[in-house]
């Protein structure tokens, strides 16, 4: 499958715990994104990597979210200190240029904060 | 933040009935349109990207048209199929990176 990838694809903790996400790109893709949904919204953005560089994040992104793209592969999101209202199914995307071009979506990893 | 409207929220259609949804979005700094179908527990799947004002795009039994100048795009979906039930997101885009989701139109096609 050639896909994006999520792991995990569920993931409950408890308050106060980090959390760490990861998701594979499809593999010629150099843009990659972050979003969040919540119950009842649709997906909200939180940030994109053109390869290792991070251009934008959003204000959704408080200081205890941060992402990664190292090698301008894969990407991870972390939470630190989770909290009950960070409850959501965070989605990762993949495109290649950019711009018009179709965003392609993982499954999402459900987070559940207890 | 941009503020993008669904409607309507849910719908119940019977096998075979067609039926439409529309997305509202703010008409000005418009970039581009993008349809998703989302499915429980699956990856949203990219319908149509659409550009162009009066851009019409069409697969298999789902179509859709774009008005930019007054906001808006229609889906439509002919003779429905247990198949089609899914969330439906529309995605305006201001700019070349992020999208702007509005909050979907849930369909359940009743056999």
């Amino acid at each position: 499958d050639t896909g994006v990838s999520q792991d995990p694809r569920h993931k409950i903790t408890k308050r106060g715990q980090n959390v760490t996400f990861r998701c594979d790109p499809i593999s010629e893709h150099n843009r990659l994104y972050w979003y969040r949904q919540t119950l009842g919204q649709g997906p909200e953005f939180l940030t994109y990597f053109q390869n290792e560089a991070q251009l934008e994040k959003s204000r959704l992104l408080s200081d205890r979210f941060s992402a990664e793209r190292p090698k301008g592969s894969f990407s991870t999101l972390e939470i630190q200190r989770t909290e009950q209202g960070d409850s959501a199914m965070y989605l990762c995307a993949s495109t290649g240029q950019g711009g018009t071009d179709t965003q392609y979506f993982g499954p999402g990893t459900r987070l559940t904060v207890l | 933040i941009l503020n993008v409207e669904q409607s309507p929220q849910s719908l119940h259609v019977q096998e075979g009935d067609s039926t439409n949804f529309t997305c509202s979005f703010p008409s000005s700094n418009f970039y581009a349109l993008h349809w998703y179908r989302w499915e429980t527990a699956k990856s949203p799947e990219a319908l149509f990207v659409m550009t162009l004002n009066g851009d019409e795009k069409k697969k298999g039994r789902i179509s859709a048209t774009l008005n930019t100048k007054e906001g808006y795009s229609y889906l439509y979906i002919k003779g429905s199929q247990p198949e089609d039930s899914a969330t439906y997101l529309c995605a305006p885009q201001t700019g070349a990176n992020n999208l702007f989701f509005g909050t979907g139109t849930r369909l359940t096609v009743i056999p």
